[in-house]
């Protein structure tokens, strides 16, 4: 079993429309969890962070986090055109300090 | 306020050279860690330094070494190399360890071919 699970799409969405993205773990202990957006040719930028069970949000942007369940998820609302791009999870694994990254999931918001 | 710079951006290597890439991180960022970024793999874990210590390392095999000096930078080698290791070698620095030790600055990374 992979430590982060993702659907790798690609995912369609028309714009305006609600795009949700989905992440699983397999460490129980993990405490710290990220979504990273990355545009083709470019390098990953954080987004979001979540440390506590629930919701997070921020701007157009909302994290969910449910640790029973070890599953982190990340809604778009209102998508544009310009959120097209590789959403990667990342998870802090255990307490080794080190940050494992799912394998993205392509996402396409259509005018 | 700079980003993490990394260089070269570009290279080719031929199959058994060795390579070495280098890192600066961002002004006042001590942990840098690097990345394997390949279309099959994803993004995958080869080590993280914080003041000149390897703190962590990613399941590589040992020709993937790499050093961070005094001042933060860090510099990454890869010796024998092998075409599998043709990949987006991606840099990211952030400021301190804990809780938010994955909020990470990445580097435009360095995208080596090998032949």
């Amino acid at each position: 079993q992979k430590e982060v699970e993702q659907n790798s799409g690609p995912l369609s969405v028309p714009e305006g429309a609600i795009a949700s993205l989905n992440c699983t773990y397999s460490d129980r202990v993990s405490q710290s969890f990220f979504w990273y957006r990355q545009y083709s040719g470019k390098s990953p930028e954080l987004i979001m962070s979540i440390y506590s069970n629930g919701d997070k949000e921020d701007g157009r942007f909302t994290a969910q986090l449910n640790k029973a369940s070890q599953y982190v998820s990340l809604l778009i609302r209102d998508s544009q055109p310009s959120d097209s791009a590789t959403y990667l999870c990342a998870v802090n694994v255990g307490g080794a300090q080190k940050l494992v990254f799912g394998q993205g999931t392509r996402l396409t918001i259509n005018p | 306020k700079a980003g993490v710079t990394q260089t070269p951006r570009y290279l080719i290597k031929t199959r058994g050279q060795q390579v070495t890439l280098s890192c600066s991180p961002i002004s006042g960022h001590r942990s840098v860690s690097w990345y394997q970024q390949t279309p099959g793999q994803g993004l995958q874990f080869l080590f993280e330094y914080f003041s000149e210590t390897q703190r962590n390392k990613g399941n590589f095999p040992g020709r993937f070494s790499g050093r961070q000096f005094s001042n933060s930078r860090s510099e990454m080698n890869v010796s024998t190399l092998e075409l599998g290791d043709s990949a987006l070698y991606l840099c990211a620095s952030k400021l301190q360890r804990g809780r938010n030790t994955g909020e990470l600055f990445f580097g435009e990374g360095s995208r080596l071919t090998v032949l």
